[in-house]
């Protein structure tokens, strides 16, 4: 099974900033890694797949990059909305399909 | 618009059953694969079982592998999970989400509770 890990656990920025989150994966996945955005209460939400792809609707602040085993998440200008809990998951060898545990990302 | 809505969650005692459904609209079911993950209380996402879009092909985590089932009814637009011998630690809520394995859609999900 592969083992994801996400840096930081927790970041906090104020609006405008930008935010740089981590996603290490514990043999390569290529580029089969996607990203998730999860707000309280709510559903999460496709960001990113296949590393560097935004999804439909993604505002083109967010983007992906990385390759094998390290991932990144950038969010160009943090918006109000953006403050929530990202998760990356690997699609290269599965079952099972894997998470990592999130980075939340609060106002500082 | 793409709708995943969950239901069949509640409160069961250990070593019981519940079956959850998920009702899909705004797309051809038919034709997707589906998934359900699920959250502890307070943590992260962990995938639970897959299965094809024609449903000979399913897949489960090891955590639930022999007691939970997934189905679908293509007829009917619907996804299930049915889950025997429930544990304490399968409490979570539980979300079915749309693709093969990149989730793209996902309902808001149905709270399963594992207590005495």
């Amino acid at each position: 099974e592969i083992v994801l890990t996400q840096a930081p656990a927790t970041l906090s920025l104020s609006p405008g900033e930008r935010a740089t989150l981590s996603c290490r994966a514990s043999q390569s996945v290529s580029s089969y890694l996607a990203w998730y955005q999860q707000k309280p209460g709510q559903a999460p939400r496709l960001l990113i797949y296949d590393a560097s792809n935004r999804a439909t609707g993604i505002p083109a602040r967010f983007s992906g990059s990385g390759s094998g085993t390290d991932f990144t998440l950038t969010i160009t200008s943090l918006e109000p909305e953006d403050f929530a809990v990202y998760y990356c998951q690997q699609r290269s060898n599965w079952p099972p399909f894997t998470f990592g545990p999130g980075t939340k990302v609060d106002i500082k | 618009e793409v709708q995943l809505v969950e239901s069949g969650g509640g409160l069961v005692q250990p070593g019981g059953s519940l079956r959850l459904s998920c009702a899909a609209s705004g797309f051809t079911f038919s034709t997707y694969e589906m998934n359900w993950v699920r959250q502890a209380p307070g943590k992260g996402l962990e995938w639970v079982s897959y299965i094809s879009s024609s449903g000979s092909t399913k897949y489960y985590a090891d955590s639930v592998l022999g007691r939970f089932t997934i189905s679908r009814d293509n007829a009917k637009n619907s996804l299930y999970l049915q889950m025997n011998s429930l544990r304490a630690e399968d409490t979570a809520v539980y979300h079915c989400a749309r693709g093969a394995d990149t989730f793209d859609n996902w309902g808001q999900g149905t709270l399963v509770t594992v207590s005495s």
